[in-house]
C-alpha cells in the first residue's frame, strides 16, 4: 500500500530563517508528488507539483521541491520564510490505478514562524 | 470562476444518525473525490467519483456511499454515525481520469455527539 511520511511534525522558525520540510513516500511505482498548503482558516491550496521532467520544481511564494528517486524523497525548501507562511503543510503522492488517480496525504508539518 | 464549493459548513448529528454532504465541483471539473481529514490528520481518500460511478476507494466502510449527479455535483452519505467519523470532510474536484492536481473546497466540519 502507498504512504506518505512527513517526518516534522511541529516546525518553528524565525523570519528569514530557511525552511526545509521533509517528505517520503513508499510507492514503487511511477507517482506524482504534491505540497499542498492550508492557511488558517483557508482551504487546502496547491504549492506545487512533480509530475516528470527536471526533478527541481518550483511552486508559488518562493517554494521548490527536490524529487529524488533513488531516496523516494520530495522536501519542500524555502531561502527565507516570512510570517505569512505560518500554515500547514502536507505532502501527497498520487498513482494511477485502471486509469484513476488515487492520492495519499501526510499526516501534515504545522509551520510557525515568529516575526 | 467558481471554486469547488461545499454545504453545509458545519453540522451536529447524534450517533447512529445518517448525513449527507455536498459537492459542487469547480466549473469545467468532472471528477469529484472526498476525503476525511480527522483532528492532527492529513485528509485520508474516500472515494472518487467520474461519469457518476464510484471508480476508486480508500479503506473506509461500506456506511460511507456516495453518488454523482449528471451536472458533476456529488453527495456523500455516512449512514449509522459514529463518534469516530466526527472530522473535517473535504471534497476534490479535478478534470478527468488523468493526471491533474486536485482543487479542494472548504470542507464540511461534522461533529458527531
Amino acid at each position: 500500500a502507498q504512504s506518505v511520511s512527513q517526518h516534522n511534525h511541529h516546525v518553528i522558525l524565525s523570519e528569514a530563517a530557511s525552511l526545509e520540510l521533509g517528505c517520503n513516500y513508499s510507492y514503487g511505482g511511477t507517482v506524482n508528488l504534491f505540497w499542498y498548503v492550508q492557511y488558517p482558516g483557508q482551504h487546502l491550496q496547491l504549492l506545487l507539483k512533480y509530475f516528470s521532467g527536471d526533478p527541481l520544481v518550483k511552486g508559488i511564494k518562493g517554494f521548490e521541491a527536490e524529487f529524488i528517486k533513488s531516496k523516494f524523497s520530495f522536501n519542500l525548501r524555502k531561502p527565507s520564510v516570512q510570517w505569512s507562511d505560518t500554515a500547514e503543510y502536507f505532502c501527497a503522492a498520487a498513482r494511477y490505478s485502471g486509469g484513476y488517480q488515487k492520492v495519499t496525504f501526510g499526516t501534515g508539518t504545522k509551520l510557525q514562524v515568529i516575526p | 470562476d467558481a471554486g469547488v464549493t461545499q454545504s453545509p459548513t458545519h453540522l451536529i448529528k447524534t450517533r447512529g444518525q445518517q448525513v449527507t454532504l455536498r459537492c459542487s465541483p469547480k466549473s469545467g471539473h468532472d471528477t469529484v473525490s472526498w476525503y476525511q481529514q480527522a483532528l492532527g490528520q492529513g485528509p485520508q481518500f474516500i472515494f472518487q467519483y467520474y461519469e457518476e460511478e464510484e471508480r476508486q476507494r480508500g479503506n473506509f466502510p461500506d456506511r460511507f456511499s456516495g453518488h454523482q449527479f449528471p451536472n458533476y455535483s456529488s453527495e456523500l452519505n455516512v449512514n449509522a454515525l459514529l463518534l469516530g467519523d466526527s472530522a473535517l470532510y473535504l471534497c476534490a474536484s479535478s478534470l478527468g481520469q488523468g493526471e491533474d492536481e486536485q482543487y479542494f473546497g472548504p470542507g464540511t466540519r461534522l461533529t458527531v455527539t
